[in-house]
């Protein structure tokens, strides 16, 4: 079946503008997961949604970073004013249901702010 | 989630069995044993997961000690797409532990020879 979907696969973007990254979960998948990986290293969480609900942001850098879910589905990141510190790959991924269950991962977003 | 130590990296030949060690000696009963590979460029891949009994999928094989402070992931034949890092990674699995995120350590860096 499908897996984990993101759009967009690259995203080159100026110092100062905001981008929005999508994710489009596995059907059926309850729980879904942002992830950030810096070249070289390892990932970082982000935030979690059960539902639409996040109840655990805390990986969040700063409050240029927000996300939604809607429909239990389709989830966006939004990054306002980007940085260049910013300039990593974007992962998605989706379980089943919240709680430990094994978590499957998009392709990544990659995004460079020059 | 319970500390793993995995080798840093190790060579395997191609169509040879690749077995990948892993220790979780400080494992708690209730933690699960979870085999994840990232391929260069692209996100994690869940592989296998288990709690004290040996498995196996269309991907790989899962043996754990009896007393369950080890493991071996065993990826039977192994070909040159099978070059990643593979990360091990314990954590309880349900709905009642509110430990949403993926962990990942430093893994072993496994390079298939042809």
């Amino acid at each position: 079946g499908a897996g984990v979907s993101q759009s967009p696969s690259n995203k080159v973007t100026e110092k100062g503008k905001d981008v929005e990254l999508r994710c489009d979960p596995i059907s059926g998948h309850t729980a879904l997961y942002w992830y950030r990986q810096r070249l070289g290293q390892g990932l970082e969480f982000l935030i979690y949604f059960q539902g639409n609900s996040a109840p655990d942001k805390s990986g969040l850098p700063s409050d240029r970073f927000s996300a939604e879910r809607t429909g239990e589905s389709v989830s966006t990141l939004t990054i306002q004013r980007t940085q260049q510190e910013d300039s990593a790959v974007y992962l998605c991924a989706s379980s089943l249901r919240q709680g430990s269950y094994e978590q499957y991962f998009g392709p990544g977003t990659r995004l460079t702010v020059t | 989630d319970a500390k793993t130590t995995q080798p840093p990296s190790m060579d395997c030949a191609e169509g040879r069995a690749a077995n990948l060690p892993c220790n979780h000696s400080t494992i708690s009963g209730n933690e699960y044993v979870y085999w994840y590979r990232q391929i260069h460029s692209q996100g994690p891949q869940y592989i296998i997961h288990g709690l004290k009994n040996n498995e196996t999928n269309e991907m790989a094989s899962l043996i754990i000690t009896e007393d369950r402070k080890s493991s071996t992931l065993i990826l039977p034949h192994a070909t040159l797409r099978d070059t990643a890092v593979y990360y091990c990674i314990v954590r309880p699995r349900g709905s009642n532990f509110g430990n949403e995120k993926l962990t990942f350590g430093t893994g072993t860096r496994l390079t298939i020879i042809p």
